[in-house]
C-alpha cells in the first residue's frame, strides 16, 4: 500500500513568514510523528498524535510551532514567524502501535 | 536524556564485505529500531529490536539490553547499502514510560564501493 507522503518537498521561505507542512499517514495508522532533521541537531523528535488522545508536544522547540491532526489522519505541522534557524529537513512518521515507526519523505525547508 | 552513541562514524567497504555497526545507549530502554537513510533522504525502518536478535535478508541484528548495546550486521555488502544507518532508543526513564518518543544517535555512514 501507500507509504507516509509529505507535501511540499521543498519550501523557500522568508524570514518572518509562516509556513505550514502536511503530512498523510499510512491509511490505518493510529500515531503520528513528526521529527526533525538538521546538521547540527541531528534527528529530533517534535510531537505525538495517537488516536483522540492529547498529543505530546514535549519536543515542539518554541510556541512559534504548533501541530494538529484532523479527523485523526492527516496531520499539519505550522511554524509561525520563520527564522533561519528553523531551516532543517522535518520528517513525518506514522505507525500502528507506539513501535515500528514508517518514516516519509520529509519537506526540506529553508528559511532565507 | 539517554545518550546514543554509534560506531564508527564512517565506514567504507568494498562491495562483498561484511560489516558491524554498534549502538551504545545509557540507559534502559523499552524501544529500539534500525534505521536506513538512504542517499535520497528517505528513512527506512530496518528492525524494531529493544532485545534479543532478528535477521532479515542479509541484515542481522542484536540487542544485549543489560549491557545498553546493539550491533547490526550487514553481510555481502553492495552499493545500494549505502547510506546513514540509525539507531533511535525510547528511555523507560526519561520518557515517562512510554516508548515512542525515539532519540536518535548521530548515525553511520557507510559508503560501499563496487
Amino acid at each position: 500500500g501507500a507509504g507516509v507522503s509529505q507535501s511540499p518537498s521543498n519550501k523557500v521561505t522568508e524570514k518572518g513568514k509562516d509556513v505550514e507542512l502536511r503530512c498523510d499517514p499510512i491509511s490505518g495508522h493510529t500515531a503520528l510523528y513528526w521529527y526533525r532533521q538538521s546538521l547540527g541537531q541531528g534527528l529530533e523528535f517534535l510531537i505525538y498524535f495517537q488516536g483522540n488522545s492529547a498529543p505530546d508536544k514535549s519536543g515542539l522547540p518554541s510556541d512559534r510551532f504548533s501541530a494538529e491532526r484532523t479527523g485523526g489522519s492527516v496531520s499539519t505541522l505550522t511554524i509561525q514567524r520563520t527564522q533561519q534557524e528553523d531551516s532543517a529537513v522535518y520528517l513525518c512518521a506514522s505507525s500502528l502501535s507506539q513501535v515500528t515507526q514508517y518514516f516519509g519523505p520529509g519537506t526540506r525547508l529553508l528559511v532565507l | 536524556g539517554i545518550q546514543v552513541e554509534q560506531s564508527p562514524p564512517d565506514l567504507i567497504l568494498q562491495e562483498g564485505a561484511n560489516s558491524t555497526l554498534r549502538c551504545n545507549f545509557s540507559d534502559s530502554v523499552n524501544n529500539l529500531q534500525w534505521f536506513h537513510q538512504n542517499p535520497w533522504g528517505q528513512l527506512i525502518n530496518l528492525f524494531y529490536i529493544p532485545s534479543g536478535t532478528k535477521q532479515n535478508g542479509r541484515l542481522s541484528a542484536t540487542t544485549v539490553a543489560t549491557e545498553r548495546y546493539s550491533l547490526l550486521y550487514i553481510s555481502s555488502s553492495q552499493t545500494t547499502d549505502s547510506g546513514v544507518y540509525f539507531c533511535a532508543v525510547a528511555s523507560v526513564r526519561s520518557s515517562g514510560g512510554s516508548n515512542y518518543k525515539l532519540t536518535f544517535g548521530k548515525g553511520t555512514l557507510l559508503t560501499v564501493n563496487p
